[in-house]
């Protein structure tokens, strides 16, 4: 049973526009979450991070909000570039991050 | 900059062959990690360290084992490839960061088919 989920697959979005990515979790003692950018052929690397304590945290373009009480968080990505292309994967920590459990995954694509 | 390296970017192999895949950190972090990303799946934790010579099952350990004899070298080894192991591996470390947090950093992978 995925702890960790993102119901959606794949997304499109317009260069300039709002990118959403959605992350859903199940276990209400995680209290740290990640969002890391992968590229085909490379390993993922780190975005944006959020503590259970907020509910927001900004850097740049990138936006996480953290829902506790629906146990939802959300990436947004303003505004959308075509160098965003890639999978972002969404992750979960009950001990700050000493171990994740990961998301499978959303693949964005941003157009031209 | 964290620099986290792995032995191979692709390999193939046969079944029933014995794998080892090397992953170096040189950071100094106290842990290191072993996934592997299937379509679909995301990234699924092998094992872990948290130190030299110690390790931890993650979620999906069998038909794995690792090696951790020095604090910047962590290696899984197959001890019998199958063709169901055939996947990316990732490896990772981490340590403390700014507020008692940790932030994994990753490998380029190692894209294994098994034949």
């Amino acid at each position: 049973d995925q702890q960790v989920k993102q119901n959606s697959p794949s997304l499109s979005v317009q260069e300039g526009r709002i990118s959403i990515l959605n992350c859903d979790y199940t276990n209400s003692m995680f209290d740290y979450f990640l969002w890391y950018k992968k590229y085909p052929a490379e390993g993922p690397t780190f975005l944006i991070s959020i503590s259970s304590i907020k509910d927001k945290n900004e850097d740049g373009r990138f936006t996480v909000f953290l829902n506790k009480s629906a146990k939802h968080l959300s990436l947004h990505i303003v505004p959308s570039q075509p160098g965003d292309s890639a999978v972002y994967f969404c992750a979960a920590s009950e001990n700050y991050g000493q171990n994740f459990v990961f998301g499978p995954g959303t693949r964005l694509s941003v157009l031209p | 900059d964290v620099k986290v390296t792995q032995s191979s970017r692709y390999l193939v192999k046969r079944t029933g062959e014995k794998v080892f895949l090397e992953c170096v950190q040189d950071m100094d972090h106290e842990n290191m990690f072993w996934y592997r990303q299937d379509p679909g799946l995301g990234l699924r934790l092998i094992y872990f360290s948290y130190d030299v010579k110690m390790k931890e099952k993650g979620d999906i350990p069998e038909g794995y084992s690792v090696s951790r004899e020095k604090k910047e070298r962590f290696s899984l080894i197959l001890e019998s490839a199958s063709t169901n192991q055939t996947s990316m591996y990732l490896c990772a470390s981490s340590s403390r960061i700014a507020g008692g947090i940790y932030t994994q950093y990753f490998g380029p992978g190692t894209r294994l088919t098994v034949l």
